[in-house]
């Protein structure tokens, strides 16, 4: 079945950096746009960005744009997140989760999450 | 950006109809779909695309999109349906965009 973990999360600093990543497994990896959602501990949930499976078409949300940057080894059926310049308003659970094919329309399958901590 | 609006909470008893709504302009010009959280879990799609059902979700849980008002109905509402619940809005461009997310109450 389809499966989705995230590693790499924890506690950072303002202005420091931090690398997500979700290792999948139960679908032919390339063949699926991959997308990143995080959750504000008590909030709702915010699209922060997606990349399709060859990594042609990638966006990211305005809120991230400049410091955040998706990218995927296909080879290693593997999704990351680098996160620079980070604020204490990213602090969140991040979740990746699987699209479509054809595009990132909604996260068909998602993983457990990985919290990120942006704290002095 | 685009503002999808859902009311904060809402209490049914179990057995009866509960009724989620999710506002935007023009919300019939996209595809929709609505999740479920329960807490301390991740969020599963519960209807895509409108009005389509994944398998493994009940018959109980339908949507429906019109107008500027998106509807998940939950008929014969389960204690085990108690739970966030969020829409999300797709379009033909790049914009995906979320719903406040509705505490649904079963009590």
């Amino acid at each position: 079945q389809v499966q989705l973990e995230e590693s790499g999360g924890g506690l950072v600093k303002p202005g420091g950096s931090l690398r997500l990543s979700c290792v999948a497994s139960g679908f032919t990896f390339s063949d699926y746009y991959l997308i990143w959602i995080r959750q504000a501990p008590g909030k709702g949930l915010e699209w922060v960005s997606y990349i399709s499976g060859s990594s042609f078409n990638v966006f990211s949300a305005d809120s991230v744009k400049g410091r955040f940057t998706v990218s995927r080894d296909n080879a290693k059926k593997s999704l990351y997140l680098d996160m620079n310049s980070l604020r204490a308003d990213d602090t969140a659970v991040y979740y990746c989760a699987r699209g479509h094919t054809s595009g990132a329309y909604y996260g068909e399958y998602w993983g457990q999450g990985a919290l990120v901590t942006v704290s002095s | 950006s685009y503002d999808l609006t859902q009311p904060p909470s809402l209490s049914v008893s179990p057995g009866q109809t509960a009724s989620i709504t999710c506002s935007g302009d023009q919300l019939e010009d996209k595809y929709l779909c609505w999740y479920r959280q329960r807490p301390g879990q991740s969020p599963v799609v519960v209807i895509y695309e409108d009005n389509k059902r994944p398998p493994g979700i009940p018959e109980r849980f339908s949507g429906s999109n019109s107008g500027n008002t998106a509807t998940l109905t939950i008929s014969g509402t389960q204690p085990m349906d108690e739970a966030d619940y969020y829409c999300q809005a797709w379009d033909s461009g790049s914009g995906r965009f979320f719903g406040g997310g509705t505490r649904l109450t079963v009590l």
